[in-house]
């Protein structure tokens, strides 16, 4: 069974302050992705990651893949209140690339 | 991006009674739909697969007969929680997904299901 860590499980932070979220596995995923899951919401794709080392930029959010396609973090800058959400990885492996592993997943929540 | 419309969003039932839930793809066929559970401030689980046309595929210990999945377009898929007991509530969220599509998955809002 494949299994994604997401550390830290929550976070509360101040305005302004910077921060970053861990996504650990032992298996090797074909591309990785996050998540912003609001209450009572979906959850929203922020950045899909393919390539072993690749590093997305999202505004004030930066997302790397590991070098060997086992990990991923999200790192925010200068978070603001409408950072507030749970955060999700999520891992596709080869040969099933649409059915996804999501990580145990970590609350953030912003506070002025 | 890709709108995945899922209906109704919040829906209250006696247990015993049988829920039907809708996920639609609105502008694209989404050949493969997922659909998970989640429960308070946890993270998505994966009940089943489904293929338009063919039968659904669940995940280890799911009931099979008791969440009753139906694809019969390239647009909708259903979840059917057939005789529903209190332990059946919870938050049911489905995705879907086009071709071996793996640079993401578009999720529908949820359906907030209340069995009492």
């Amino acid at each position: 069974t494949q299994l994604l860590e997401q550390s830290p499980q929550f976070l509360s932070i101040q305005e302004g302050e910077n921060l970053t979220v861990y996504c650990n596995s032992s298996s090797v995923f074909s591309s990785l992705q996050w998540y912003r899951q609001e209450p009572g919401e979906g959850p929203v794709l922020l950045v899909t990651v393919v390539t072993g080392g690749e590093v997305k930029k999202l505004k004030r959010l930066t997302f790397q893949f590991g070098d060997a396609r086992k990990d991923s973090s999200l790192h925010i800058t200068a978070a603001q209140p409408g950072d507030t959400g749970l955060y999700l990885c999520a891992g596709a492996s080869t040969g099933t690339a649409s059915k996804l592993t999501f990580g145990t997943g970590t609350r953030l929540q912003v506070t002025l | 991006g890709a709108v995945v419309s899922q209906h109704p969003s919040r829906v209250i039932c006696k247990s015993g009674t049988s829920v039907k839930i809708e996920c639609r793809s609105l502008d694209f066929q989404a050949t493969t739909m997922f659909w998970y559970r989640q429960f308070p401030k946890k993270s998505l689980m994966l009940m089943a697969t489904s293929n338009e046309g063919s039968k659904a595929t669940y995940e280890q210990g799911v009931e099979k007969d008791k969440f009753l999945i139906n694809h019969a377009s390239l647009t909708l898929s259903t979840l059917t929680v057939t005789s529903a007991h209190p332990e059946d509530s919870s938050f049911y969220i489905c995705s879907a997904t086009f071709g071996q599509n793996s640079w993401g998955a578009f999720f529908g809002q949820g359906t907030r299901l209340t069995v009492v």
